[in-house]
């Protein structure tokens, strides 16, 4: 079965510049989380999605920052202007319904923004 | 204000050791934790959890030991092994209510990079 897997695995920017992440999540997982890692600090939660719907994003730092998942399947995650502040990890992480406490990562984007 | 920390950014141990990672957590409320393991270039990958009902959860060589008076949480693996080395997270979340939906919303410390040697 395949991971959680991310898009692109790395990206660097000029601030800025608009960036899209993608994220596909297990098959047949509803629920869908962002989060990032800002160097060297503690991994933040962002966002969370069941099905298509946002259920949670109290973590979006600013409205510079936008978060979809069209169908329920795969999402995005776009920055747009981004600002040097915005580099880091972003993770997406799934889960399914039933289990929400157990949710598996994927290998992240580094995103660094010049 | 961080909720989650793990004060020992760093810790080394001979193969066949145990290895103690601490984590130290300042919200009572906590009511699920869970430890992480971190390749690089890698996500975090699922370790083990514990309910705050629990005091101890074990799997295989790893065991969560969770002290919810000292609001503190450790993780012991035994025997250590070469392919241990990486960055150990721990987290926690309170449990939405209902807990069907609602959002678990991890909340890390920062990490401790756990290297054993050979």
């Amino acid at each position: 079965e395949a991971g959680v897997t991310q898009f692109p695995s790395h990206s660097v920017i000029e601030k800025g510049q608009t960036v899209t992440l993608r994220c596909d999540p297990i098959s047949g997982h509803d629920n869908l989380y962002w989060y990032r890692r800002v160097m060297g600090k503690e991994i933040k939660f962002l966002l969370h999605f069941v099905k298509e719907s946002k259920q949670d994003e109290s973590g979006m730092p600013n409205n510079r920052f936008l978060a979809e998942r069209t169908g329920g399947t795969y999402s995005t995650l776009k920055v747009q202007p981004a600002e040097l502040e915005d580099s880091g990890v972003y993770f997406c992480a799934s889960s399914i319904l039933a289990v929400q406490e157990t949710q598996y990562f994927g290998p992240g984007t580094r995103l660094l923004v010049l | 204000d961080q909720q989650v920390k793990q004060n020992s950014p760093s810790l080394s141990v001979q193969e066949g050791r145990i290895s103690i990672l601490n984590c130290d957590y300042t919200n009572s409320m906590f009511d699920y934790f869970l430890w992480y393991k971190k390749y690089p270039a890698e996500g975090p990958t699922f370790l083990i959890s514990i309910s705050s009902i629990k005091d101890k959860n074990e799997d295989g060589r790893f065991t969560v030991f969770l002290n919810k008076s000292a609001k503190h949480l450790s993780l012991h693996i035994v025997p250590s092994q070469p392919g241990d080395s990486a960055v150990y997270f721990c987290a926690a979340s309170f449990v939405p209510i209902p807990s069907t939906s609602g959002t678990y919303k991890y909340i890390f410390g920062t990490g401790t990079r756990l290297k054993v040697l050979a």
